[in-house]
């Protein structure tokens, strides 16, 4: 069974630009959640679809965030525009409950 | 605010040494307690968790962790580390009424020969 994978693997990009970060879950998984790392912080929740609804978007920083899951199968997390402080490690992860989730190896962006 | 501590940002051991990560939370209940892992180049692993009952969880690799409700701990453990056990190690909570995890900062674990 393959995992949770991410693309890309890594970004660097200059401030102003736009960056999409792709999500792909576990085959059968209706629950998919984001997260992110800042350097040396905590890795802290951004948002939950359940299918294709958001269902808790509380962790998601500002405006120039936008996540999207098409027809419950991926997802996508638009950085638009970027700043610095959006640096870090996007973690995407799914599950096929609510009581276990699985990550994918993340996504680093780096803004310059 | 529910928060969990991860003390000890860097631990170094030697192979075959015994292992302990200390993960304290703050929940007014019983939350939902995980360890995840984390080695280079790879997403977070689930090693365990804890929903209800007893208090001792046995995980992957060898590992466990122990469940101290007086404490609001969750430590997890292994009696001798392999070399492969290299990584950062992130203890988790899950409030009951959520589905959201909320992470310590992690551990960086490094291991001698």
């Amino acid at each position: 069974e393959a995992g949770v994978t991410q693309f890309p693997s890594h970004s660097v990009i200059e401030k102003g630009q736009t960056v999409t970060l792709r999500c792909d879950p576990i085959s059968g998984h209706d629950n998919l959640y984001w997260y992110r790392r800042v350097m040396g912080k905590e890795i802290k929740f951004l948002l939950h679809f359940v299918k294709e609804s958001k269902q808790d978007e509380s962790g998601m920083p500002n405006n120039r965030f936008l996540a999207e899951r098409t027809g419950g199968t991926y997802s996508t997390l638009k950085v638009q525009p970027a700043e610095l402080e959006d640096s870090g490690v996007y973690f995407c992860a799914s599950s096929p409950t609510r009581t276990e989730q699985y990550f994918g190896p993340g996504t680093r962006l780096t803004v310059l | 605010a529910q928060s969990v501590t991860q003390p000890d940002i860097h631990i170094t051991v030697s192979e075959g040494a015994s292992l302990e990560l200390r993960c304290n939370y703050s929940y007014g209940a019983t939350p939902y307690l995980f360890w995840y892992v984390q080695s280079p180049g790879q997403g977070l692993q689930l090693l365990l968790k804890y929903f209800s009952g007893d208090t001792l969880v046995q995980g992957i690799k060898g590992f466990e962790a122990e469940f101290k409700r007086s404490q609001s701990s969750f430590n997890l453990r292994k009696p001798s580390v392999h070399w492969s056990d290299a990584a950062e190690y992130f203890c988790a909570v899950a409030p009951h009424n959520t589905d959201k995890l909320i992470f310590g900062t992690g551990t960086r674990l490094q291991v001698f020969p």
